[in-house]
């Protein structure tokens, strides 16, 4: 089955600069790779999302990239705030519409130094 | 986005006894619907898939006859944690696709 590999574990940067959150997985058959933010005793929230036939996305500050050869995705954050603190996900899962059953990442917590 | 809710919001239940968490889509029909347990500072895994009018796929190690899920209605699915103890104590999220609920806190005492 498919397994996701998330990096770093932890990641503290300065307001203002950006922040770059990496995942692999392992099945080339996912095709959806979406990213959450969870902010403490709540759910996940939806950020960013991406498709195999895409190779970047970009939300203002948010841009999810893709290289589907080397089975890799990241995140980017630019222009970092302290309310960008929080833990982030990554999935992938496998879907023509919708995601299926998603596989995550192990996260990450996201500091941003005032 | 679709919108998920839950209820509870958190609960805390004796040990031995059963807890009922309830997964409502507000502004879609849902016939799959993910269940997904995520313990302290770990990730989210998949428990279970909930198919509705059908039996729920659950994953390989999941109990299913500790962690029933009923999906009774295209806007309603359920999970009862039966005869729960303390290591069921975890933070239930249920999903819609890519959209999730905002969970439910279980602290079994």
């Amino acid at each position: 089955g498919e397994n996701v590999e998330q990096h770093p574990s932890t990641l503290s940067v300065q307001e203002g600069d950006s922040a770059v959150i990496k995942c692999t997985y392992s099945d080339s058959a996912s095709n959806y790779f979406p990213w959450y933010k969870q902010e403490l005793g709540k759910g996940p929230q939806l950020i960013i999302d991406i498709r195999s036939n895409v190779g970047e996305k970009k939300d203002q500050r948010i841009a999810v990239t893709l290289n589907k050869t080397a089975k890799h995705f990241s995140l980017h954050i630019t222009e970092t705030q302290p309310e960008d603190s929080a833990v982030y996900f990554c999935a992938a899962s496998q879907g023509s519409q919708g995601a299926q059953k998603l596989v995550f990442g192990q996260g990450t917590r996201l500091t941003i130094n005032p | 986005g679709a919108v998920v809710s839950q209820h509870p919001s958190w609960v805390i239940c004796k040990s031995g006894t059963s807890v009922k968490i309830e997964c409502r889509s507000l502004d879609f029909q849902a016939t799959t619907m993910f269940w997904y347990r995520q313990f302290p500072k770990q990730s989210l895994m998949l428990m279970a898939t909930s198919n509705e009018g059908s039996k729920a796929t659950y994953e390989q190690g999941v109990e299913k006859d500790k962690f029933l899920i009923n999906h009774a209605s295209l806007t309603l699915s359920t999970l009862t944690v039966t005869s729960a103890h303390p290591e069921d104590s975890s933070f239930y999220i249920c999903g819609y696709e890519q959209y999730f609920g905002p969970g439910t806190r279980l602290t079994v005492t």
